[in-house]
């Protein structure tokens, strides 16, 4: 199993420019869920799916979509990059059962100016 | 909302031990604990149900008061590899059992 797999590993964007970040799972996990980091503010929800189909924000959405057409994959797009949304982000994934964690991929890291 | 964590760092010797703590302002369904090494992801160590009980991980526990809205984690007998930021994770009730809510994090620093 790959686990979690993030692409890209880094980006730079120009303010202005849309991008999509990809997150793939190959363990049949029901629910992922979209994280920034930046320094000092731990991890904060972006986006999250419970299914194929279905998608909730969480505590910071505004600036991204996602859409959940498959069970394995769960992209996330930036619709006009902004320098606040420099940060590192995480794709994390996790069985439905109450008793699991999320596995996190790799992170893309991402700049823009 | 994001769970509060104490402290916010805490630099030990090899073998000494740590607690850190973890609290919520709303009543909790359960609470993730993960560390994170630099420049990698988090990783998972464990969650805690309501019901109160306490988990163990090698020389790693948790506990969980649902009444206090409270978790906390206990290093014993630190190690180097125990280094690291080690965040808890919040799920309330009431709600969905998949948002997960992160605190800010504690950086543990273990030295020789």
């Amino acid at each position: 199993n790959a686990g979690v797999t993030q692409t890209p590993k880094f980006q730079v964007l120009k303010t202005g420019q849309s991008m999509t970040l990809q997150c793939a799972q190959d363990m049949n996990h029901e629910y992922m869920s979209w994280y920034r980091q930046d320094p000092g503010m731990g991890l904060r929800l972006i986006h999250y799916s419970v299914g194929a189909g279905i998608t909730d924000q969480g505590e910071v959405p505004n600036g991204y979509n996602v859409s959940r057409s498959t069970t394995e994959d769960f992209p996330l797009r930036l619709l006009s990059a902004a320098p606040s949304q420099t940060s590192v982000y995480f794709c994390a994934s996790r069985r439905r059962q109450a008793g699991d964690g999320y596995t996190f991929g790799s992170g893309t890291r991402l700049t823009v100016v | 909302q994001q769970p509060v964590q104490s402290p916010q760092a805490v630099i030990l010797r090899e073998g000494e031990d740590a607690v850190i703590n973890c609290s919520s302002s709303k009543a909790l369904y359960s609470v993730h604990w993960y560390r994170q090494k630099h420049g990698e992801a988090p990783v998972f160590l464990m969650i805690l149900l309501k019901g109160g009980e306490q988990k163990g991980h090698e020389k790693i526990s948790a506990s969980f008061n649902e009444k206090k809205q409270q978790s906390s984690l206990y290093l014993t007998a630190s190690q180097l590899s125990y280094s690291g930021t080690y965040f808890c994770g919040t799920v309330n009730s009431g709600g969905s059992n998949y948002k997960l809510t992160f605190g800010k994090g504690t950086l543990l620093t273990v030295n020789p």
